[in-house]
């Protein structure tokens, strides 16, 4: 069965540092991965996509994650964090790009000024 | 563009009640997803709907819930006799449609804001 792990419910970082966000699936076919943000009282907002073409993908607002296959792992990073930055961030995958998204249970980004 | 538009934000029922949720797909969107977060949890799928047809509801408990995309008018999802249980965000999400999978975009989905449930 396919799934999606986050490590760290809760992540706090300094404004200026570099932001990590982890995530791991499990996918017996090929996964298509998101990561989605969520600003407080808003929707989710697709940040970036891996859809089988290059494993380093960059996304919006100076986000960036890299597909390993080997660590089945697509983490997110930013290299200085702002304050703007503060959210909630969902990875999620999609086995074969179907519309049935595994969504993991979110991390939760404070920026300390 | 005013994206995926949910309402009620927040809806409060007693245990018995019904709930009832809508959704506003993205204009140009003719798909339509129901996902449910429950406290803790990720967001898993319910149902997905296009106009007047349910494609899959293999997500949906089998009893009390039902969803529905009319001709006309938004997406509902429906919770007879609501319990408990049921306290969660609801989460709507659209598409363009669903060929050529997520690097054509048409299953890249797009979530509106959700609505928050709560059962006394």
């Amino acid at each position: 069965a396919q799934s999606v792990t986050q490590l760290g419910s809760h992540v706090s970082v300094s404004e200026g540092a570099l932001v990590l966000l982890r995530c791991n699936y499990s996918s017996s076919v090929p996964p298509y991965l998101f990561w989605y943000v969520q600003y407080p009282n808003q929707g989710l907002q697709l940040l970036l996509k891996y859809t089988s073409a290059a494993t380093l993908v960059k996304g919006i607002n100076g986000f960036e994650a890299e597909f390993k296959k080997s660590e089945t792992s697509f983490h997110l990073t930013k290299p200085s964090a702002h304050m703007s930055d503060a959210a909630e961030y969902f990875c999620a995958v999609s086995p074969s790009g179907t519309y049935k998204y595994i969504f993991g249970t979110g991390t939760r980004l404070k920026v300390l000024a | 563009n005013a994206g995926v538009m949910q309402n009620p934000r927040h809806l409060v029922r007693r245990r018995g009640q019904e709930a009832r949720l809508r959704c506003s797909p993205m204009k140009g969107h003719s798909h339509v997803y129901w996902y449910r977060q429950l406290p803790e949890e990720g967001l898993k799928f319910m149902v997905y709907l296009q106009k007047e047809n349910i494609i899959d509801e293999s997500g949906m408990p089998k009893e009390r819930f039902s969803a529905e995309f009319p001709k006309e008018g938004p997406s509902i999802l429906r919770i007879q006799q609501v319990v408990r249980g049921d306290s969660a965000a609801y989460f709507c999400a659209s598409s363009p449609g669903t060929g050529g999978g997520p690097s054509s975009g048409a299953n890249v989905l797009t979530f509106g804001a959700g609505s928050r449930l709560t059962v006394l």
